[in-house]
């Protein structure tokens, strides 16, 4: 049974680009967190989605990001006009069944640099 | 809002020695987790400390959790290196709320 995948593990952008980062949860899993980790930092939550819904997104930026969790595919996070303070780690996290209290499963990260 | 604090934020401990890692948490929690992530990795998950009084063993690593005093701690028992890495702490209520993180260097 595979992990969590994301994709891609780095990535580069200039400002004013747009980046997508992609998370395929685990096998059987239907709730998808993502995270933000900045360099020495602790992860801090940006939104929880279930398939085609958006659930708690009260960690996302008002502006430039979006997130979504379609049907069929893996989960986006979507930033458009990067700048160099998005600069960061990206984890994704899975869940089975309940999210607020099921464990989590973390995939590897997506490691957005901005130049 | 839910804050988590975790004490040291740095540490450096020889072989053989043991220590503790301290995690604060401000609101009630429904679970306690600690995740182990190594440079440039992701988070492995440790321990899951489900209420008062839990005790959690895998090793060289202790977890433990006070919900009353609202602490949770990690005991690393006779240290060796390939314990060095950073250690978080993360309380569940609504979302999962991370502490700062512990780098710990084990140094020979």
């Amino acid at each position: 049974n595979a992990g969590v995948m994301q994709n891609p593990r780095h990535l580069v952008r200039r400002r004013g680009q747009e980046a997508r980062l992609r998370c395929s949860p685990m096998k059987g899993h239907s709730h998808v967190y993502w995270y933000r980790q900045l360099p020495e930092e602790g992860l801090k939550f940006m939104v929880y989605l279930q398939k085609e819904n958006i659930i708690d997104e009260s960690g996302m930026p008002k502006e430039r990001f979006s997130a979504e969790f379609p049907k069929e595919g893996p989960s986006i996070l979507r930033i458009q006009q990067v700048v160099r303070g998005d600069s960061a780690a990206y984890f994704c996290a899975s869940s089975q069944v309940i999210g607020r209290t099921d464990t989590q499963y973390f995939g590897p990260g997506t490691r957005l640099t901005v130049l | 809002e839910l804050k988590v604090e975790q004490n040291p934020l740095f540490l450096s401990m020889q072989e053989g020695k043991n220590y503790t890692i301290y995690c604060n948490y401000s609101t009630t929690s429904d679970r306690l987790y600690w995740y182990r992530q190594d440079p440039g990795k992701s988070l492995e998950s440790l321990f899951v400390l489900l209420s008062n009084g839990a005790v959690k063993q895998e090793g060289r690593l202790m977890a433990s959790l006070d919900t009353k005093a609202r602490l949770s701690t990690l005991h690393i028992t006779a240290a060796v290196h390939d314990l060095s890495a950073t250690y978080f702490c993360a309380a569940l209520n609504e979302k999962l709320t991370f502490g700062t993180g512990t780098r710990l260097t084990i140094i020979p």
